[in-house]
């Protein structure tokens, strides 16, 4: 129930193509589910976050889509780049009860110049 | 401003003995969290400060785990009688309130190595 679920785990993609990274969750008590880019030895930085009444969000070329009745979400980088090769993890947050934030296991994004 | 810091780095110690972790959030976020980020692996969530208190120590492995805040400011995640397996970076994240209690910023991370 507490589990997010993130594929693939590693992603090799042309600059200028699109990446797609999916997650699965099970808890439908999750109301808020963000994406995080890590770069080697920095912590992770929120990139983009969506909530469940709404289907999409876009910011620049990063776009999440969320399905909430096949509870499953999806980050799209579009005109991918060299710099954007990082480790990607989705997680899904509850607000009630704490707010504890469960993480997917991580994509490993190289942009091949 | 100053973003989430954490101290040491970087620590080496010897199998069995304790350790403590620091982590300075952002001034003026009363949510602390803590995480451990096994080598290629996701984030584990281990516990989580309101102000000083802790609602929520679910994540932690072992009583040989604990932390404390103090002053709603610093935290310190002390590991006692460590083990190899404890090896890892243990990630601090901050929040706020005014910003949405989800969104976190979190730290460069300590990494800590058991021999």
């Amino acid at each position: 129930q507490q589990q997010v679920k993130q594929s693939p785990q590693s992603l090799i993609v042309q600059k200028g193509g699109i990446s797609i990274i999916n997650c699965a969750y099970e808890n439908t008590a999750f109301d808020y589910f963000p994406w995080y880019q890590q770069f080697p030895g920095k912590g992770p930085a929120l990139l983009i976050a969506i909530r469940p009444d709404v289907s999409e969000k876009k910011e620049g070329r990063f776009t999440i889509s969320f399905n909430k009745s096949a509870k499953q979400f999806s980050l799209h980088i579009m005109d991918s780049q060299p710099g954007d090769s990082a480790t990607y993890f989705c997680a899904a947050s509850r607000g009630t009860g704490g707010f504890k934030t469960i993480f997917g296991a991580g994509t490993r994004l190289f942009v091949k110049a | 401003g100053a973003g989430v810091s954490q101290s040491p780095s970087n620590k080496v110690t010897e199998k069995g003995k304790d350790v403590e972790l620091r982590c300075d959030p952002i001034s003026g976020h009363t949510a602390l969290y803590w995480y451990r980020q096994s080598l290629g692996q996701g984030l584990e969530f281990l516990i989580y400060f309101q102000g000083n208190s802790a609602p929520d120590k679910s994540g932690l492995p072992s009583d040989r785990f604990s932390a404390e805040r103090t002053g709603g400011s610093v935290s310190t995640l002390t590991i006692q009688r460590t083990q190899q397996e404890d090896s890892a970076v243990y990630l601090c994240a901050s929040s706020s309130p005014g910003r949405g209690p989800y969104e976190q910023y979190f730290g460069p991370g300590t990494r800590l190595t058991v021999t």
